[in-house]
């Protein structure tokens, strides 16, 4: 089976940077990648990792180690609208088709 | 504007009763995904496909079935066999890249 494990809540200041962890365990691996879903919404895409290292978009930036079955969404400079969930997923392509196992998510809370 | 449309935003079923929830995007896109979230959870698959005419279920299919006779269409069919299914639902496609796009969902609630 696959599994993912993901802090359940973190709580900043605005402007401040939060680091938010994701480890899993998969069978067939083909990347890692992040959606952020704001209360009642629908889950955005913010990025993906397929090769080891650091992909940087914007005040987001997203890390992947795939020999430590790890990785990492970084959200820097933060805004009171980064306020929402943040879900890791990991990627399987099987033989049907490229699908998606979600972790259990991160709810970031945003303080002034 | 492309996008993926779902309806109806609400939906209530009394027990016993099969609903059908609709997903319909003109993005284009081969493949689709219906996934339902508990509050305070992540998603989990229930069905998907890559192109039409073929399915296969996910990892939470069983109360579940689906079709999809065309492209952009992909609806979803909640039957009396699924026992608990109050639930947050959300339909998302993509291309051969590995972003999926999510339309806005669809709350079932059992009365």
């Amino acid at each position: 089976g696959q599994s993912l494990e993901q802090p359940s809540e973190v709580t900043a200041v605005e402007g401040a940077i939060v680091q938010i962890n994701c480890t899993y365990q998969t069978s067939g691996f083909y990347g890692l990648s992040w959606y952020q879903q704001h209360d009642g919404g629908a889950p955005t895409f913010l990025s993906y990792n397929g090769l080891d290292g650091l992909e940087e978009t914007g005040r987001f930036s997203s890390f992947l180690s795939r020999s430590d079955s790890y990785g990492y969404l970084l959200l820097q400079e933060l805004q009171m609208k980064d306020s929402a969930s943040y879900f890791c997923a990991v990627s399987s392509l099987k033989a049907a088709g490229n699908k998606l196992t979600f972790g259990g998510g991160t709810r970031v809370l945003v303080k002034p | 504007d492309g996008g993926i449309t779902q309806s109806p935003k609400y939906l209530f079923r009394k027990e016993g009763q099969n609903v059908t929830l609709s997903c319909e995007q003109n993005l284009n896109h081969d493949a689709m995904y219906w996934y339902r979230q508990d509050p305070g959870q992540g998603l989990r698959l229930i069905y998907y496909s890559q192109i039409v005419n073929d399915f296969q279920k996910g990892d939470i299919a069983e109360g579940y079935s689906v079709s999809r006779e065309k492209k952009e269409s992909f609806p979803l069919t909640v039957t009396s066999a699924q026992k608990n299914p109050t639930a947050f639902y959300l339909c998302a496609s993509s291309t051969a890249d590995n972003e999926q796009f999510f339309g806005p969902g669809t709350r079932l609630t059992v009365l």
